[in-house]
């Protein structure tokens, strides 16, 4: 296994474009989870499921984003009219729960740029 | 609410210890963590340590918790020049749950 993957690495976009990110999660991992973090700063929590169910939601998840994980595996995040204030670092994470060890894993994430 | 606060930079002869230093304000916290951030590079998980431990210690590296003042702090012993990151004192509720991040401390080393 090769950990949590994230594509792309680096995406430019315009203002008002919209973006999907993916996520693939470690195989046998049922939890995933979302951040972002902005420059200077440490990342924040945007959202996470458990399998295909999106169990919470940040305030910090506005009604342009949106996430979903159909069939428990992969995850995309969707920037919709992408804002420059939404340039930042979009990480993933995953872990199993239950699980005898630790396990939460980040990916290197993907750095969206808004022109 | 939830929040964590650490000081942005520390700067540390190399060979010296380092101490970062860290407040949280979520006492139902169970799981304190420190996370290691190199330029262009991913979220590194350094240590954790349980609420209900007052230390941990990891080759150079040691952590003291004292949950009557939620301060957690990271001690790097012989700090080394490839020890120059952002590092970031978190906490969770639980071992899978949302972690919460401070700004990080950026170390930097001094020859």
């Amino acid at each position: 296994d090769t950990g949590v993957s994230q594509d792309p690495r680096h995406k430019i976009t315009k203002r008002g474009q919209n973006v999907t990110f993916r996520c693939d999660p470690i195989s046998e991992h049922n939890r995933l989870y979302w951040y972002r973090q902005t420059l200077g700063q440490g990342p924040e929590f945007l959202t996470y499921f458990q399998n295909e169910a999106q169990l919470e939601k940040s305030r910090l998840l506005s009604d342009r984003f949106s996430a979903e994980r159909p069939k428990g595996s992969f995850s995309t995040l969707e920037i919709q009219r992408t804002e420059q204030g939404d340039s930042a670092m979009y990480l993933c994470a995953s872990s199993q729960i239950p699980g005898e060890n630790y396990g939460y894993t980040f990916g290197s994430g993907t750095r969206l740029t808004v022109v | 609410g939830e929040d964590v606060e650490q000081s942005l930079f520390l700067s540390v002869r190399e060979g010296d210890s380092s101490v970062i230093n860290c407040t949280y304000t979520d006492s139902s916290s169970t799981y304190l963590y420190w996370y290691k951030q190199e330029p262009g590079a991913g979220l590194q998980l350094l240590t954790y340590i349980f609420s209900n431990m007052d230390m941990k210690q990891d080759q150079r590296l040691t952590v003291l918790l004292n949950k009557k003042d939620k301060h957690l702090s990271l001690r790097i012993a012989d700090t080394q020049t490839g020890d120059s990151a952002i590092y970031f004192c978190a906490e969770s509720m639980d071992r899978d749950d949302k972690i919460i991040f401070g700004k990080g401390t950026r170390l930097h080393i001094l020859p």
